[in-house]
């Protein structure tokens, strides 16, 4: 039973443009969510968290959205440059009942095109 | 050099023999992780650690043991090593889950024929 889930395998974007990648989760006790990128040969890094409390949170060209409702967040990446090709995994956690395990989903591979 | 360290970087290994996967990390983070990473599956939780002397399961425990007697390391033991479980394999470390996030190791790439 995958409690998160990234349906897009992968995504194509031209430079410049807006990334948007998607996850769902099916745990409402999740209340911490995080998204963190991998590139081949390297373990994951961590890119951006959002708590449940927030419906909105941004870093530079990465913002992260929650719809506790809809059980679904989004990751936006404007614009897109061909470094951001990689491997982007979302995650939560019951941040205060499981000890703060992350749960992944399982992965959508972007390619950012010159 | 500080940061997580995970050795070996690739393992081949044969059907029923044991191998173990080294971690460490110099923060003396409390936390450490180990997640197995496979196509289709993303990263799934193996066991994790709150403290040394502490472990507990994750999703896919099966098949393997852990122990942490000093802070800073944390191995994963596979007992005895079956196809399935060729995969790559990321020890990750936090002060404080989640709000930290996990420092990830580099990964071992685990090949069992």
């Amino acid at each position: 039973d995958q409690q998160v889930k990234q349906n897009s395998p992968s995504l194509s974007v031209q430079e410049g443009r807006i990334s948007i990648l998607n996850c769902d989760y099916t745990n409402s006790m999740f209340d911490y969510f995080l998204w963190y990128k991998k590139y081949p040969a390297e373990g994951p890094t961590f890119l951006i968290s959002i708590s449940s409390i927030k419906d909105k949170n941004e870093d530079g060209r990465f913002t992260v959205f929650l719809n506790k409702s809809a059980k679904h967040l989004s990751l936006h990446i404007v614009p897109s440059q061909p470094g951001d090709s990689a491997v982007y995994f979302c995650a939560a956690s019951e941040a205060y009942n499981q000890g703060g395990k992350l749960i992944f989903g399982q992965g959508t591979e972007l390619s950012v095109k010159p | 050099d500080a940061g997580i360290t995970q050795s070996p970087r690739y393992k081949i290994t044969e059907t029923g023999r044991q191998v173990t996967l080294m971690c460490h990390q110099t923060w003396s983070h409390s936390y450490m992780f180990w997640y197995r990473q496979d196509l289709g599956h993303g990263l799934r939780l193996i066991y994790y650690s709150a403290a040394a002397d502490i472990t507990d399961k994750g999703e896919v425990p099966d098949g393997y043991v852990v122990s942490r007697s000093k802070t800073e390391n944390f191995p994963l033991t596979l007992e005895s090593a079956t196809r399935s479980q060729t995969s790559v394999y990321f020890c990750a470390s936090s002060p404080i889950p989640p709000n930290y996030g996990y420092t990830f190791g580099s990964g071992t790439r685990l090949t069992v024929v």
